[in-house]
């Protein structure tokens, strides 16, 4: 199984945009990769998820290098309800599989 | 999208004895699954729930000590049995559309402490 690697927690200030990287170096070739958003007592929310390139939605944007052993979260613009973990997970025929996550604070 | 429901929402249980966490899906689902999330930790599949066959159970989790049933398309049951606080956890039922390209949807959680 594919395993993740990303840094334990981020700091942040609002209005700026945060990257978070994520290491999954022995990825199969049908894997795709995903992030989740968990605020405290709630469940994971699902933010973004791709397969190579680059993919955009309305909340942020997933940078995939060509040999996708790591990808980028990009969040544009952090406000301070952004402060949560961010997971990266590599989706294995509908399976996922949790890393450690990222814990970021978004300060004022 | 899906709202899942779960019930209990919290609850504090004896040493021994046995818990069963209810999960309710507002659609019908193929895939249904259980994680535990232990106090400031990351989340952990335990099994996965397809209606109409047995749960498939992780590394580490076996089906006499979590049983799950899976009655029919929107409903499945966790049931934490003989508990010691080690499974002090929070419980989260989740599904999807199953396949490689999958949003996944998480119920809220059952906090479950074991004195």
């Amino acid at each position: 199984l594919a395993k993740t690697t990303q840094p334990i927690s981020m700091d942040s200030y609002e209005g700026q945009e945060v990257n978070i990287t994520c290491s999954h170096n022995n990825i199969a070739t049908n894997d795709y990769i995903t992030w989740y958003q968990q605020f405290p007592s709630q469940g994971p929310r699902f933010i973004i998820q791709g397969y190579k390139t680059k993919v955009t939605n309305e909340v942020a944007s997933l940078f995939i290098p060509a040999d996708r052993k790591s990808s980028t979260l990009s969040l544009p613009r952090v406000s301070l309800s952004d402060t949560a973990v961010y997971y990266c997970l590599v989706n294995q025929g509908g399976k996922l599989i949790f890393g450690q996550g990222t814990e970021l604070s978004v300060k004022p | 999208s899906a709202v899942i429901s779960q019930k209990p929402s919290r609850d504090i249980c004896q040493r021994g004895t046995s818990l069963t966490i209810q999960c309710q899906v507002d659609s019908q689902v193929t895939m249904m699954f259980w994680y535990r999330q232990q106090p400031g930790q990351s989340l952990t599949l335990i099994a996965t729930a397809n209606q109409g066959s047995e749960a498939t159970y992780e590394s580490g989790f076996v089906i006499d000590k979590f049983p799950i049933s899976r009655p029919n398309l929107t409903f499945s049951t966790l049931t934490v049995s003989n508990m010691s606080p080690e499974d002090s956890s929070i419980y989260l039922c989740s599904t999807g559309r199953g396949g490689v390209y999958n949003e996944q949807f998480f119920g809220p959680g059952t906090r479950l402490t074991v004195l």
